[in-house]
């Protein structure tokens, strides 16, 4: 099992759509949780942190489900510049390096 | 604020030939430092991490070494490339803070090996 899993993609959704991410970790004494996002040949960046109590940006709404070992991602409302591709990421100790990147789950979001 | 410089930003190198990646943080202190490789279609993979000067971890056994000479300096080197070194190439930084190591990515190097 891998220590990180997204769901495999791509999404296809129509502008104004709701989206799903989904995210499974493997290793329950995992700390912090991000959602970031890469365009096509950039860089990943930052898009949220996932705190258990769950966490709202805009049109984003982050969850984690410590007992469940899930993180998921939800957007609202899709635009054409949410096209991107979704990364789930782990960290496992305070030390900061057994950060996990899921392989990422590319969303098209079509007019 | 903090900023992280990476270059080059692409280059075409054959293969046997040698490769340096330089990456530079500026705005804080005593930062983690990593490399990453992204080839193409994959995830993100690990190749080295540095907590501090001179303190090199490497992730994977491979064809590349790292070096940290100074606090907010991580280079990337490799004495003879091999095609299967071609992929994109990420510096990043973290430092400890609420929440946990948030990584910051610096803007990539693509390297095609041919």
């Amino acid at each position: 099992r891998k220590e990180v899993e997204q769901d495999p993609g791509p999404f296809n959704v129509p502008e104004g759509a709701t989206v799903a991410f989904n995210c499974t970790y493997s290793n329950s004494a995992s700390q912090s949780f991000f959602w970031y996002r890469q365009d096509c040949r950039k860089e990943p960046k930052l898009l949220m942190s996932v705190y258990s109590s769950g966490n709202e940006d805009g049109r984003f709404t982050a969850q984690l489900n410590r007992a469940s070992q899930y993180i998921s991602l939800l957007i609202r409302d899709s635009k054409l510049s949410d096209s991107a591709t979704y990364l789930c990421v782990v960290i496992g100790n305070t030390g900061g390096f057994k950060t996990i990147f899921g392989a990422g789950t590319r969303l098209f979001v079509k007019a | 604020s903090q900023t992280i410089h990476q270059w080059p930003a692409t280059l075409v190198q054959p293969v046997g030939s040698p490769l340096s990646l330089e990456c530079t943080v500026e705005g804080t202190s005593n930062p983690n430092l990593y490399w990453y490789r992204q080839a193409a279609g994959r995830g993100l993979q690990l190749l080295f991490y540095s907590v501090g000067i001179g303190q090199i971890s490497s992730e994977v056994p491979q064809n590349l070494s790292a070096s940290r000479p100074q606090d907010r300096q991580f280079i990337l080197s490799s004495k003879k490339l091999l095609l299967s070194d071609s992929g994109f190439y990420l510096c990043a930084w973290s430092v400890q803070g609420q929440g946990g190591n948030t990584i910051y990515f610096g803007e990539g190097s693509w390297l095609t090996v041919v």
